[in-house]
């Protein structure tokens, strides 16, 4: 089992240019979440969705965009990076009953 | 909203002694509590969770952790710490009423030979 797979691994980005963070679950849980992770913050959320056509905000939300077309993906976007998007993105996936599955993670840098 | 405190930032334990990794949350409904560990340069590994069944909850590597609905905690333990407990620990709450999954700050845990 793959089990929660992100796309890409690294990223290096300039300052305004836009991208795309794939994560792609095969457990077929309902729910997805995205996290950043930065020094002494902890894993904050940005966007999560529970369901299908769903998507809701999350403690962080603001320069991201998520959508989730299918069941088994979830895509966060970044329409024009900044500096402070620098960071190690996770995304999750989970049912109402189980702990979260986390993906290794998307190491960001924007320059 | 739901949230945790993590009460410490760092905690340096002797190895072989016992580890105390404090957590508190704030909840007005039953929540869902989950220990994750994050090794360096690693993804997160769940620990263990509690779901509303036993208050003692049992996880892997020797760790456990008890509910106190009184005291609004949610500590993590280990009889005996091994240098391959080194890393990074977080306290994990799920709200029931938007299934939000909210992380505390962290607590690195440090093993001293």
């Amino acid at each position: 089992n793959a089990g929660v797979t992100q796309t890409p691994k690294f990223r290096v980005l300039k300052t305004g240019q836009s991208m795309t963070l794939l994560c792609a679950q095969d457990m077929n849980h309902e729910y997805m979440y995205w996290y950043r992770q930065d020094p002494g913050m902890g894993l904050r959320l940005i966007h999560y969705s529970v369901g299908e056509g769903t998507t809701a905000k999350g403690e962080v939300p603001d320069g991201y965009n998520v959508s989730r077309l299918k069941k088994q993906n979830f895509l966060l976007g970044l329409e024009s990076a900044a500096p402070s998007q620098t960071s190690v993105y996770f995304c999750a996936s989970s049912t109402s009953i189980v702990a979260a599955f986390f993906g290794q993670g998307t190491r960001l840098t924007v320059v | 909203a739901q949230s945790v405190t993590q009460l410490d930032s760092h905690v340096s334990v002797s190895e072989g002694t016992p580890v105390l990794l404090r957590c508190n949350y704030s909840s007005s409904y039953s929540p869902s509590l989950f220990w994750y560990v994050q090794h360096p340069n690693k993804g997160l590994q769940l620990l263990l969770k509690y779901t509303s069944a036993a208050t003692l909850v049992k996880g892997i590597n020797g760790f456990e952790a008890e509910f106190k609905k009184s005291e609004t905690s949610f500590h993590l333990t280990k009889p005996s710490a091994h240098m391959s407990d080194a890393a990074e620990y977080f306290c994990v709450v799920r709200d029931p009423r938007d299934d939000k999954i909210i992380f505390g700050k962290g607590t690195r845990l440090h093993i001293l030979p």
